[in-house]
Parts: C-alpha cells; structure tokens; sequence
C-alpha cells in the first residue's frame, strides 16, 4: 500500500541550528501539506503546495521556515535558525487533488526537539 | 472562519462499553467533516468523514458519526471499546469558500480503554 514518507523520524538541534525534513507524497497526489503539530493540539498547515506550487503558506513564519517542491513531487521544509518554541511534530500529508472532498494521507512525522 | 471544539481532552471507558467522542464545528459554509485517529508517534489514519448526502456516516473499526447541522455537531460513536481504540483522536473542517480547502482540526480527545 502506497503511503507517505518522512524523514528523519526524530531529530534533536540546538537552538540557533538549522534543520530540514524531506517528505515524499504518495505517487501521483498533486497536492501536498506541512503540518505543525505542538503536543498537547490538534495539527495546523504551515505550507500547501499544488504540484510546485504554494497554494496557501499564511501560517508559515517567513523569517525563518522555508518550504520549496521544486520538481512537484517530494518536498523538504527547513528551519534556520530554529527557536525552543519550534518543538514540535511535523506532518506531511498528500491528496490527489486539492479539494476539500479528497482524503488527506499523512505520513509517520518528524518529532523536532529543539535544545 | 472554520472551527472546531472537541469537548473534553480525555475520555476514558471500559472495554466493551460505549465510546462516545464530541465535536461541534462552526462554518459559515456548508462543511466537510472529518475523524482522524492518530496512535503514538504516528501520522494521522482517517476514520471517517462526511461530504454531502447522509447525515449518519460509517467507518473504519466500527466507528460512526453523525452530522446534525442545527446542533453544528459531529459526534464519534462506536458501540463497544475495544483495547485497540486507545488513542488519540481529531476532528476537524474544511475551511471551505477560499482557494486551499485547508483542515482545521480540533485540540483533540485521548481515549483511553480500560481493561
């Protein structure tokens, strides 16, 4: 069964450090999502790509999270320089299409500590 | 704006009792609603979700929700607990009317089964 992948799993920085995570959506999904998941709360969207491009990224902090899915397929989120507030796990999910009526598919996570 | 309130961040049953999980929803829109389960240091598995059509919607392990629009409400139900049904869960809305048909979700419900 076709599924998301992520990686790292787990990763632990210092604050200050820079740090990216890879994530490669379900074969054939044109729309891909990052998440930010803080412990204790329900995920919220950071970045939303169609094919390679940003379709929504209002809830992405600009002046240190950068996002980029230059070929419209896998994608890498990064952080620089990353803060002790940044804790938290990072989802990646993809649909088919960007309609609300499509199932997102979410991968493992990245669970960030930040030092 | 969407919105969604889970109603009690903690529920705990006994196995084979009746599981019931809370979720009202605000949407100036007519919305989609969805059930995610999420297990520890896992992606999110969608349970469930309703589109258009019938209010009573079914499924994945014996899980059941039903929309009921004037009491913006979207309950989980499952007649009987399982041991297995211990985990996290989240509902949530499509922020439909804009371009990005993002989800919103809820804070979230940890249920825990006892033997």
């Amino acid at each position: 069964e076709a599924e998301v992948a992520q990686s790292p799993r787990y990763k632990i920085t210092e604050k200050s450090q820079a740090v990216a995570f890879w994530c490669d959506p379900i074969s054939g999904h044109a729309t891909l999502y990052w998440y930010r998941q803080i412990l204790g709360q329900g995920p919220e969207l950071l970045v939303q790509f169609q094919d390679e491009s940003v379709v929504d990224d209002s809830q992405l902090p600009k002046d240190r999270f950068s996002a980029e899915r230059l070929k419209g397929v896998d994608s890498t989120l990064k952080i620089q320089p990353a803060e002790l507030g940044d804790s938290a796990m990072y989802l990646c999910a993809s649909s088919l299409e960007r309609y609300s009526y499509n199932e997102q598919f979410f991968g493992p996570g990245t669970r960030l500590t930040v030092l | 704006a969407q919105s969604v309130t889970q109603l009690g961040s903690h529920v705990s049953v006994s196995e084979g009792a009746l599981v019931l999980l809370r979720c009202n929803y605000s949407s100036s829109v007519p919305p989609y609603l969805f059930w995610y389960v999420q297990y520890p240091n896992q992606g999110l598995q969608l349970l469930l979700k309703y589109t258009t059509g019938a209010t009573l919607v079914k499924g994945i392990n014996g899980f059941e929700a039903e929309f009921k629009k004037s009491e913006t409400s979207f309950h989980l139900t499952k007649p009987s607990a399982h041991m297995s049904d211990a985990a996290e869960y989240f509902c949530a809305v499509t922020a439909g009317g804009d371009s990005s048909y993002k989800l919103i979700f809820g804070s979230g419900t940890r249920l825990l089964v006892r033997p």
